[in-house]
C-alpha cells in the first residue's frame, strides 16, 4: 500500500535551516509528482511546493520562494524540502503528498502524517 | 492568486442528516477542484478530484458537483465517522490554494 513517511522536523531558531525528508513506498515514485503542504497550529492547510515526476518543474508559494527548495531523489524514493532562513511563521506540520500523475496539474491522492517544524528563539 | 471561499465555516448536524458544503473560486477553474477530509491530529484524506470523481475506496455517500467557480460537497447520510473538517482545493493555477475549511460537528 502507498506509504509516505516524513522526517526531519524539530525545534530550530529563526534564521536557521532544516531539511525535511519524505520516504515513500508502495508505488513507482519516479512516475508521480509530489507536493509539500503545511498546517500551522490550529489553522487550515497551505500548499507550499510541488515537483514533477522528473524534477523538471517546480513551483512554490510566494512566502517561501527563495528560502525553500523542493527536490527529489528517484533512486532513493525520497522527496526533500530544504528550508533556509526559517521564520516564526514557518512553524507548522509539514505533510508530503503524492499526486495521481506525473505532471504538476494533477490532484493529490495520498498524504503523509506530517512532521512538526517549530521555529522559535 | 485564486481565492477559495468555503461556506459555512462550521456546521452542526445529526447522524443521518444530509450535509452540503459549498466552495467558490474567485475565478473559473473548470473542474480542477479537490475535496479533502481531515480529522484532529490526522493526515488529510483525499475524497474527490476533478470536482466529482470519488477517490478509490471513498464511500458513495460522498458526492461532489460543480464547474467553473461554484462547487459543492454533499454527504448523503452523516455518520459518526464523518465528523471532521473538510477542505476544497483548486489545482488549476499555481499557487495552489485551499478553502478555509468547514468543521462538521455533532448536534
Amino acid at each position: 500500500q502507498v506509504q509516505l513517511v516524513e522526517s526531519g522536523g524539530g525545534v530550530v531558531q529563526p534564521g536557521t535551516s532544516l531539511r525535511l525528508s519524505c520516504a515513500v513506498s508502495g508505488f513507482t515514485f519516479s512516475s508521480y509528482g509530489m507536493h509539500w503542504v503545511r498546517q500551522a497550529p490550529g489553522k487550515g492547510l497551505e500548499w507550499v511546493a510541488v515537483i514533477s515526476y522528473d524534477g523538471s518543474d517546480k513551483y512554490y508559494v510566494d512566502s517561501v520562494k527563495g528560502r525553500f527548495t523542493i527536490s527529489r531523489d528517484n533512486s532513493k524514493n525520497t522527496l526533500y524540502l530544504q528550508m533556509d532562513s526559517l521564520r516564526a511563521e514557518d512553524t507548522a506540520v509539514y505533510h508530503c503528498a503524492k499526486a495521481d500523475g506525473g505532471g504538476i496539474y494533477r490532484p493529490v491522492d495520498y498524504w503523509g502524517q506530517g512532521t512538526l517544524v517549530t521555529v522559535s528563539s | 492568486d485564486i481565492q477559495m471561499t468555503q461556506s459555512p465555516s462550521s456546521l452542526s448536524a445529526s447522524v443521518g442528516d444530509r450535509v452540503t458544503i459549498t466552495c467558490r473560486a474567485s475565478q473559473g477553474i473548470s473542474n480542477y477542484l479537490a475535496w479533502f477530509q481531515q480529522k484532529p491530529g490526522k493526515a488529510p484524506k483525499s475524497l474527490i478530484s476533478a470536482a466529482s470523481s470519488l477517490q478509490s475506496g471513498v464511500p458513495s455517500k460522498f458526492s461532489g458537483s460543480g464547474s467553473g467557480t461554484d462547487f459543492t460537497l454533499t454527504i448523503s447520510s452523516l455518520q459518526p465517522e464523518d465528523f471532521a473538517t473538510y477542505y476544497c482545493q483548486q489545482y488549476s493555477t499555481y499557487p495552489l490554494t485551499f478553502g478555509g475549511g468547514t468543521k462538521v460537528e455533532i448536534k
